[in-house]
């Protein structure tokens, strides 16, 4: 079976650092995905990690440990544009598993 | 390059209607994906589409169903429509290239199921 936890939602301050956790137990696994998706679109592509450690892409960053199923999306220099649901989703085949998504709230 | 596109956008339907949702991958990419996105359930997979055939399905009823035309495109049907089918269906396509293949999403088909 596949079981991928994500916190519900986060809140954080405009310029700050936050961090967001996927844990995950899957049957397979060929990689690990984070998305965002802004409330009424689609979801687009921000990282994929298939080895361990910490893959980073300007602002955001993405972290994975496959021996502890664990991986975290860091998002550095809040704006308010980031203020949308994060999606961690496993890969297994060609058949992709998301969590439920971490809606996160940028504040002034 | 042009994105995902999915025709119509928005829908209305009663129970026990049928409907069937179309979706052109990115130029290129060989296999598409179906997904139906609900605030209860997240984002979950209905079944995967490669060189016209069903690759992986997901967990859905029979009525839930899809085909893969010769150019890619991809539509998916759902039959005798219940008010629980009231979703975001989205489709997704991936050049299929190994273990770093992407997938990219199209804007979603809302169903709405009266």
């Amino acid at each position: 079976g596949q079981n991928i936890d994500q916190p519900t939602e986060m809140t954080a301050t405009e310029g700050a650092i936050v961090q967001i956790n996927c844990t995950y137990q899957t049957s397979g696994f060929n990689g690990l995905f984070w998305y965002q998706q802004h409330a009424g679109e689609a979801p687009t592509f921000l990282s994929y990690n298939v080895l361990d450690g910490l893959e980073e892409k300007g602002r955001f960053s993405s972290f994975l440990s496959r021996s502890k199923g664990y991986s975290y999306l860091l998002l550095k220099e809040l704006q308010m544009k980031d203020s949308a649901s994060y999606l961690c989703a496993v890969r297994d085949g060609n058949k992709l598993t998301f969590g439920t998504g971490t809606q996160l709230k940028v504040e002034l | 390059k042009a994105g995902v596109t999915q025709t119509p956008r928005y829908l209305i339907k009663t129970r026990g209607q049928q409907v069937t949702l179309s979706c052109s991958p990115i130029s290129g990419h060989r296999s598409v994906s179906w997904y139906q996105q609900t605030p209860g359930q997240g984002l979950q997979f209905l079944f995967e589409y490669f060189s016209e055939t069903q690759r992986n399905k997901g967990n859905f009823p029979g009525r839930f169903s899809g085909r893969q035309f010769s150019n890619s495109r991809s539509e998916m049907n759902v039959s005798t429509l219940e008010l629980g089918d009231s979703a975001l269906y989205l489709c997704a396509s991936s050049a299929d290239r190994g273990d770093t293949d992407t997938q990219y999403f199209g804007p979603g088909t809302r169903l709405t199921v009266l």
